[in-house]
């Protein structure tokens, strides 16, 4: 069955730390892949996605994320956190022969001014 | 366009009460999602639906759970009779799917927060 995992449970940094989130898929066909966050209280919310082309995609508020096809993975990375960025993440992946879209178990991340 | 309408946005019910959760989707999305978030299992999908027609339900924990799509403005997941476990945060999200690509994002409403007591 398609799956999802986020290697990560809670995350804790300090701001200004460097941030990397794992997400890894077991889907062999063409998928389309997300990030969402969702801030406390708050819905999900799209960081952003990948598609085709350029396996480095950049989203909003300074994250990117890299598509890496043979390790089957596709992991959030920002250079520098921000107390603002406290919030949980989710990796989300639509194989590309169904409309079916399946997310990790979520990464909540807490940054500490 | 207001996005996803999701109602109520709270919902405090006794254990064996009916539960019925409303969705409006994206106008011109045509499938629909419902997920269940909770701590222990995260962000489940349910259920859903496309040209509201329901294509896969592996997801709907037992048959106390049912979910209908009458018309593409409109979806509803009913629990008939709670439980004290079905407590979570109950999310209705909506894209757009061209066979074949599905490279369009969900959008999510706000979710309901039900408590079954």
């Amino acid at each position: 069955a398609q799956s999802v995992s986020q290697h990560n449970h809670h995350v804790i940094l300090s701001e200004a730390a460097s941030l990397e989130l794992g997400c890894n898929y077991s889907y062999g066909g063409t998928v389309n892949l997300f990030w969402y966050v969702q801030y406390p209280g708050q819905h999900l919310q799209l960081l952003l996605k990948y598609f085709s082309g350029d396996p480095l995609v950049k989203g909003i508020k300074g994250f990117e994320a890299e598509f890496i096809k043979s390790k089957f993975s596709f992991n959030l990375r920002k250079p520098s956190v921000q107390w603002s960025d406290t919030a949980e993440y989710f990796c989300a992946v639509r194989p590309g022969n169904t409309g079916k879209l399946i997310f990790g178990q979520g990464t909540t991340l807490q940054v500490k001014p | 366009d207001a996005g996803v309408i999701q109602s109520p946005r709270h919902e405090v019910t006794e254990m064996g009460q009916e539960v019925t959760l409303r969705c409006k989707p994206i106008s011109g999305h045509d499938y629909l999602f419902w997920y269940r978030q909770t701590m222990m299992r995260g962000l489940e999908l349910l259920i859903y639906f496309n040209n509201n027609v329901p294509i896969d339900d592996s997801g709907m924990p037992e048959d106390r759970f049912s979910a209908k799509m009458p018309n593409a403005s409109f979806s509803t997941l009913k629990i008939q009779p709670s439980e004290p476990r079905d407590s979570a945060v109950y999310f209705c999200a909506s894209s757009l799917g061209r066979r074949g690509l599905y490279n369009t994002e969900a959008f999510f409403g706000q979710g309901t927060r039900l408590t079954v007591v």
